[in-house]
């Protein structure tokens, strides 16, 4: 199957300070990403939508402003948490779709964020 | 309101025997259906999906079956193997495999040996 890169694996960061991860599909084009975040034992929660070459399209209750998600080519997305809190602390995901819109979602391995 | 439900936080299954994963949604909208497996600390693996159309959907030991009628959805593996030990999320979209997914709370398997 495809192969989704995401960088870092794992970060702990201090409270107040930024932190960007990186999702890449090595193997094919994606025109879509989106992007998940998971609490302890809990479910995926979609939190956007990232088209390339566009703005993405936030789930409710997600701050467009604290979570920057920037879809920049057809391979890259990434996701920066400004600011980080404690409470932003949690395992985020995401995937990547090709073009043609009915196409498999393929996850990435996840980011581990702690904020101190 | 949670959308796609999977009322059984867990489920423990001796090896050899049948593993049944249930899932329950509300959307009627939803025509497509998904199964991942999931290890901590990693992104989930597709395992097999379902589209509305059709209510059985084998691939090896895994079969997926859909209801419906009763908006119900179930995964069967038989015959369960220890290394099949993980959290199961079923998943419900709209329009195919490749639009937004909106996932279950997720079932923890353990089987033993």
């Amino acid at each position: 199957g495809a192969v989704v890169s995401q960088h870092p694996s794992r970060v702990i960061c201090k409270s107040g300070t930024s932190v960007k991860i990186e999702c890449r599909s090595l193997d094919f084009q994606a025109t879509t990403m989106f992007w998940y975040r998971q609490f302890p034992k809990q479910s995926l929660m979609l939190m956007a939508t990232s088209n390339e070459g566009s703005k993405a399209t936030y789930e409710q209750g997600v701050e467009k402003d604290k979570f920057l998600i920037n879809h920049a080519s057809l391979t890259l997305s990434t996701l920066t948490v400004t600011s980080a809190h404690p409470e932003d602390s949690s395992f985020y995901i995401c995937s990547a779709r090709g073009s043609g819109g009915t196409e498999t979602q393929y996850f990435g391995p996840g980011t581990r964020l702690l904020v101190l | 309101d949670q959308q796609v439900k999977q009322n059984s936080p867990s489920l423990s299954v001796q090896e050899g025997r049948i593993s049944i994963l249930n899932c329950d949604y509300t959307n009627s909208m939803f025509d497509y259906f998904l199964w991942y497996k999931k290890y901590p600390a990693e992104g989930p693996t597709f395992l097999i999906s379902i589209s509305s159309i059709k209510d059985k959907n084998e691939d090896g030991r895994f079969t997926v079956f859909l209801n419906k009628s009763a908006k119900h959805l179930s995964l069967h593996i038989v015959p369960s193997q220890p290394g099949d030990s993980a959290v199961y999320f079923c998943a419900a979209t709209k329009g195919g495999a490749g639009n937004m997914l909106t996932f279950g709370g997720g079932t923890r398997l353990m089987v033993k040996p």
